[in-house]
């Protein structure tokens, strides 16, 4: 089966500048997550989707990021404006719900550098 | 609330030696954890997981993790390293929250494989 597909791999900014990435989750996979990953730490998670909907987005900076998920499919993370700080590795991951709702399918991330 | 400790960020092994990764779990109910591994420029892929079906867990590429309850430890282990072992290893730990899945990952352990 085909893997999450996730775009930009690279981009790099200035700050006050706008960046978007796009995920393509694993084909019947109801849930999606999109992690930070900064450098030297563990991914941290940002927003979380069941279909369409939000299901988590406690750590999300709502005032900077904003996320969507269309169709319950593909999903967008934006980043208005970009900080110095942002500059991370975006993960994108799908699972299924239910009893496997815990196993997550990673993509390969975008990373962003800002300058 | 849910959290995981990885002692040691980084962790250097001659090839052909044991690998010992510790994770240690902090959760109010019996959790389901996960280790990951993620290779250089990819995303995290999963090495094993554990699902109380037995404390032994065996995962792909020799790993395996003993889930010790008293202990509320999850180290993992591999025999023998291989140069290919190099990578940056993440426990996790997954709940139920409002009906859906939450993972929280740890910080990570570099294993680094000296030749």
């Amino acid at each position: 089966e085909a893997g999450v597909a996730q775009s930009p791999r690279y981009k790099i900014i200035e700050k006050r500048q706008s960046v978007a990435f796009w995920c393509n989750p694993i084909s019947g996979h109801a849930t999606l997550y999109w992690y930070q990953q900064i450098l030297g730490q563990g991914p941290k998670l940002l927003i979380q989707f069941q279909n369409n909907g939000v299901v988590d987005d406690s750590q999300l900076p709502k005032d900077r990021f904003s996320a969507e998920r269309l169709k319950g499919v593909d999903s967008t993370l934006k980043i208005q404006p970009a900080k110095l700080e942002d500059s991370a590795v975006y993960l994108c991951a799908s699972s299924l719900a239910g009893a496997g709702a815990n196993v997550l399918t990673f993509g390969a991330g975008s990373r962003l550098t800002v300058l | 609330a849910q959290s995981v400790t990885q002692l040691g960020s980084h962790v250097s092994v001659s090839e052909g030696a044991l690998v010992l990764l510790r994770c240690n779990y902090s959760s109010s109910v019996p959790p389901y954890l996960f280790w990951y591994v993620q290779y250089p420029n990819q995303g995290l892929q999963l090495l094993l997981k554990y699902t109380s079906a037995a404390t032994l867990v065996k995962g792909i590429n020799g790993f395996e993790a003993e889930f010790k309850k008293s202990e509320t430890s999850f180290h993992l282990t591999k025999p023998s390293a291989h140069m290919s072992d190099a990578a940056e290893y993440f426990c996790a730990v997954s709940r139920n929250s409002g009906g859906y899945q939450k993972v929280t990952f740890g910080i990570g352990t570099k294993l680094q494989v000296i030749p």
